[in-house]
C-alpha cells in the first residue's frame, strides 16, 4: 500500500505571510497532483507535476516535485483569504503497478488565512 | 468541455433504507470512472472504481454498491444504509494526470 503523509494537517497564517506544504511517502509515484478544496465541494485540480525535480509556479503558488518523485512541497508566497482552503496531495502509481490507475491522497492541510 | 454532474448535493436518510447516487459525465468517452468517501476535512478513501460498463471494482469491503450501466454514469448503491455510511461522498473522473471530482453529495444517515 502506497501512503501520503501531508504536514502539517492545520495552518493558520495572517495575510501576507508565506508558507510550506510538505506531501511525503516511501514510494515512487509516476505523478504527483494537488488539489484545493472548499467547504461542501469537491476538490479542484491545481497541479499536475510530473518529472523529478520538476517545479511550477502558478501566481502565487509554486509547487516542487522531489528528485526521486517520493515527495513534494506547495509554496504560497502573500498568501491571502482566498487562499483558505484543504489542500490535498496525491500521487499516481507506477504505470506496471498493481494500483495503476488508483491514484493515493494524502490526509490534507487545513489552511486558515486572516484578514 | 468536459464536466461532471454529482447529485443529489444533500441527503439525508433513515438507517436501513436503500441508496442511490447517480453521476455523470460529459464531454468524454471510455473515461476511468471513482467513487470516494470523505470523513470532514479530511482525505479521500477509494470505494469503487470503473475502467468500463460493467466493469467495477471494488476497494473497501463494505455496505455499498456501484455499477456502470452506460459509459457515462456511474451508480452508487445501498440496500440497506447504516449510521457509519455517512460522509461525503465525491464521483471523479480521470484521462491519467488528475482527477475531476463532481460537486459530492453530504449523506446523513439518521
Amino acid at each position: 500500500t502506497q501512503l501520503l503523509e501531508q504536514s502539517p494537517q492545520f495552518l493558520s497564517i495572517q495575510e501576507g505571510e508565506n508558507l510550506t506544504v510538505y506531501c511525503n511517502s516511501s514510494s515512487v509515484f509516476s505523478s504527483l497532483q494537488w488539489y484545493r478544496q472548499e467547504p461542501g465541494e469537491g476538490p479542484v485540480l491545481l497541479v499536475t507535476v510530473v518529472t523529478g525535480g520538476e517545479v511550477k509556479k502558478l501566481k502565487r503558488l509554486t509547487f516542487q516535485f522531489g528528485d526521486a518523485r517520493k515527495d513534494s512541497s506547495l509554496h504560497i508566497t502573500a498568501a491571502q483569504p482566498g487562499d483558505t482552503g484543504l489542500y490535498l496531495c496525491a500521487g499516481a502509481p507506477l504505470p506496471y503497478n498493481t494500483n495503476a490507475g488508483k491514484s493515493t491522497f494524502g490526509d490534507g492541510t487545513t489552511l486558515t488565512v486572516k484578514p | 468541455s468536459q464536466t461532471i454532474h454529482q447529485w443529489p448535493a444533500t441527503l439525508v436518510q433513515p438507517v436501513g433504507s436503500p441508496l442511490s447516487l447517480e453521476c455523470t459525465v460529459e464531454g468524454t468517452s471510455n473515461p476511468n470512472l471513482y467513487w470516494y468517501r470523505q470523513a470532514a476535512g479530511r482525505g479521500l478513501q477509494l470505494l469503487f472504481y470503473s475502467v468500463g460498463i460493467g466493469q467495477i471494482s471494488s476497494e473497501v469491503p463494505q455496505n455499498l454498491s456501484a455499477s456502470r450501466p452506460q459509459d457515462r454514469q456511474f451508480i452508487l448503491s445501498s440496500k440497506k444504509l447504516l449510521l457509519s455510511d455517512s460522509g461525503f461522498y465525491l464521483c471523479a473522473w480521470s484521462e491519467g494526470n488528475g482527477y475531476t471530482f463532481g460537486s459530492g453529495t453530504r449523506l446523513t444517515v439518521v
